[in-house]
């Protein structure tokens, strides 16, 4: 039961223009949602993250949009730049209950062609 | 530098000989977890620990022991490992509260089972 869905295994973009990651939830109780950005042979790190109280969250290029009701989630990043391709995790947590537990989704190869 | 460390970064073994994936930490968090990521099933939790002596079962905890008898380190023990337990594993700390976009995570270790 994957509760969190990335359904594009991979995204091929051109630098400079706009790259959308989605991400898709089923469990209800998630209240707090974060992308991570993993390159090889490194661990993931943080990248931006929103609450469920929330819609929107922008941190210069990176902007991750909650839609709640389609339980649905997207990364825009723009102007997309080559440094950024990497796998891309969208990731889930139900904080009042559960903390720091996170629950990941398959991940998107992201491919910023110069 | 704050970092998490694990040790070994590679290691292939064979079947049901005992083995031990080291991980550190240096920020004094409470919270460490262990995933593992599978192509195509993205990052999955095997076991966390909240605090010293305080562990818990994650959503794939089966074939995996792990212990934390201080607060730095949480190693993970496969006491009889199998081929499906080839796999890239990821360590990470945070602190209790802190909230999950607080997660560090290891560089991974790549484990092969013949």
């Amino acid at each position: 039961d994957q509760q969190v869905k990335q359904n594009s295994p991979s995204l091929s973009v051109q630098e400079g223009r706009i790259s959308i990651l989605n991400c898709d939830y089923t469990n209800s109780m998630f209240d707090y949602f974060l992308w991570y950005k993993k390159y090889p042979a490194e661990g993931p790190t943080f990248l931006i993250s929103i609450s469920s109280i929330k819609d929107k969250n922008e941190d210069g290029r990176f902007t991750v949009f909650l839609n709640k009701s389609a339980k649905h989630l997207s990364l825009h990043i723009v102007p997309s730049q080559p440094g950024d391709s990497a796998v891309y995790f969208c990731a889930a947590s139900a904080e009042e209950t559960s903390g720091s537990r996170l629950t990941f989704g398959e991940g998107t190869q992201l491919t910023v062609n110069p | 530098e704050a970092q998490v460390t694990q040790n070994p970064r590679y290691l292939i073994t064979v079947t049901g000989k005992k083995l031990t994936v080291t991980c550190s930490q240096n920020m004094n968090h409470e919270y460490m977890s262990w995933y593992r990521q599978d192509p195509g099933l993205g990052l999955r939790q095997i076991y966390y620990s909240m605090n010293v002596e305080v562990t818990d079962k994650g959503d794939v905890p089966e074939g995996y022991k792990v212990s934390r008898k201080e607060k730095r380190n949480f190693p993970l023990i496969l006491e009889s490992p199998s081929p499906n337990q080839t796999s890239l594993y990821f360590c990470a700390s945070s602190f209790v509260g802190g909230g999950a976009d607080t997660q560090y995570f290891g560089p991974g270790t790549r484990l092969t089972v013949l």
